[in-house]
């Protein structure tokens, strides 16, 4: 059964930072795996989409890197600013079963403090 | 297109009463899937269609849960005998037909609607 952690819950940086957040999923068969940010009481945002045969997906200030075979992904923010501030979720999508769901993690609370 | 829609945002019920959503999709999009997301976690699957056909259906979709999508478009969730358990964000994505062993295509999703039974 795939499942997907998200470390850490929670992260408080200062403006400015550059900051990494952790994903990780038990099983390597996956046909992608997608970045979004969630704002409070609102949808989810893509960010970046990675597929499966990528290592990397670059949009702005947003690197997303996959390394499919240990199961990790890591979003990095560079020069965070308050407006990052937001729930960060990492979702995959199995390959196995012909299925069309996200597999989510719990999520990274982001903070960045003026 | 301004992208995927849901209506109503917020809907507020008591337990027993019947209630139903609607999703519009970006209209290209073949595929319509439904998520719920309960406080401090991540979205969990429910259901998808491709077209009208509904190819998918969690464990989570109790008996209580129907969704529909008639001509391939728009697509309802209803949930009859609400109960407390149900109170949740229930969130409608929408993406393109993956090809064949191809690109698979990201799902780019609506804003909620936030579900409180009483």
């Amino acid at each position: 059964k795939q499942e997907v952690t998200q470390i850490p819950a929670a992260l408080s940086v200062p403006e400015g930072e550059n900051l990494v957040l952790n994903c990780s999923f038990t099983d390597s068969a996956i046909y992608n795996l997608q970045w979004f940010r969630q704002d409070p009481g609102k949808g989810l945002t893509s960010l970046l989409l990675i597929q499966s045969s990528q290592r990397e997906q670059t949009s702005g200030r947003l690197n997303a890197s996959l390394d499919k075979s240990s199961g990790r992904s890591t979003l990095y923010i560079a020069a965070s600013q308050p407006g990052d501030s937001a729930t960060y979720l990492c979702a995959v999508r199995p390959s196995a079963g012909n299925t069309g769901k996200l597999i989510f993690g719990q999520g990274t609370t982001l903070q960045v403090k003026p | 297109d301004t992208g995927v829609s849901q209506d109503p945002r917020h809907k507020i019920t008591k337990r027993g009463q019947n209630v139903t959503f609607r999703c519009d999709p970006i209209s290209e999009h073949n595929r319509l899937y439904w998520y719920r997301q309960t406080l401090g976690q991540g979205p969990e699957f429910l259901t998808y269609f491709q077209n009208e056909a509904q190819l998918e259906k969690s464990r989570l979709l109790s008996d209580r849960f129907s969704a529909e999508r008639p001509k391939g478009s728009f697509s309802t969730l209803e949930i009859q005998r609400t109960e407390q358990g149900d109170s949740a964000m229930y969130l409608c994505a929408s993406s393109e037909l993956a090809g064949m062993g191809l690109l698979v295509y990201e799902q780019y999703f609506g804003p909620g609607t936030r579900l409180t039974v009483t």
